[in-house]
């Protein structure tokens, strides 16, 4: 069974652009989390896509958005990128949402603004 | 707001030592559930153990256990017999609401 996809594994960005990431969740999994991984802060987490719907989000800014796709595939995205976002970005996928159900998270897209 | 603190940055052990992990969380919810979770050096996160709140029962998965004190809010993970390849980050997470714990770097010494 395919673990959880993430692409980019590597990116570099300017400050002031966007980028996209895609995660693609183990099959029959229909909630995907994201998360920002830096030195010091642990994981933030950014929000959780269930069913296409966007069913719990953090305390980001409205910069940082995502959508779920009807596969179950997830894409976040980040506008006006600043040199704070450089991060590992994690994306979890499991079978349920608010559940006691295990999160299987994907190796990262390491992102780094310049 | 749920929270969930981890006060020990990082931790050594000696291999086949025994070594405690702290996590402690803050909630008004009576229904719930916390994981440690694992990150190796080479990233990809993986769950060590789970407990479900109703359970008084302390969750246990070979060398891992956990004491699990919901009225302190206090959930530790013991891992016994440790091997290297225990050396890792070890997040501590709250479900629902999928707060993590600012983590633990696990460091076994040969």
């Amino acid at each position: 069974k395919a673990g959880v996809t993430q692409t980019p594994r590597y990116l570099i960005k300017t400050r002031g652009q966007q980028v996209t990431l895609s995660c693609s969740p183990i099959s029959g999994h229909r909630s995907v989390s994201w998360y920002q991984q830096t030195p010091g802060q642990g994981l933030q987490f950014l929000f959780e896509y269930f069913s296409e719907t966007q069913r719990n989000k953090g305390n980001f800014p409205g910069r940082f958005s995502g959508r779920q796709f009807s596969n179950s595939r997830s894409e976040m995205n980040v506008s006006t990128l600043e040199l704070g976002d450089s991060a590992l970005y994690l994306c979890a996928s499991s079978l349920g949402w608010m559940t006691n159900t295990e999160a299987f998270f994907g190796q990262g897209t390491r992102l780094t603004v310049v | 707001a749920q929270t969930v603190t981890q006060s020990q940055p990082e931790m050594s052990v000696q291999e086949a030592e025994t070594v405690t992990l702290s996590c402690t969380y803050d909630t008004s919810e009576s229904d719930y559930y916390l994981f440690w979770y694992k990150q190796p050096p080479s990233r990809q996160m993986i769950l060590v153990i789970r407990q479900e709140a109703y359970k008084q029962q302390n969750a246990t998965e070979n060398r891992f256990s956990v004491n699990f004190q919901k009225a302190a809010k206090s959930f530790s993970l013991k891992i016994s017999d440790s091997q290297l390849g225990d050396a890792a980050m070890y997040f501590c997470a709250y479900r629902p609401r999928d707060i993590f714990g600012t983590g633990t770097r696990l460091k076994v010494l040969a």
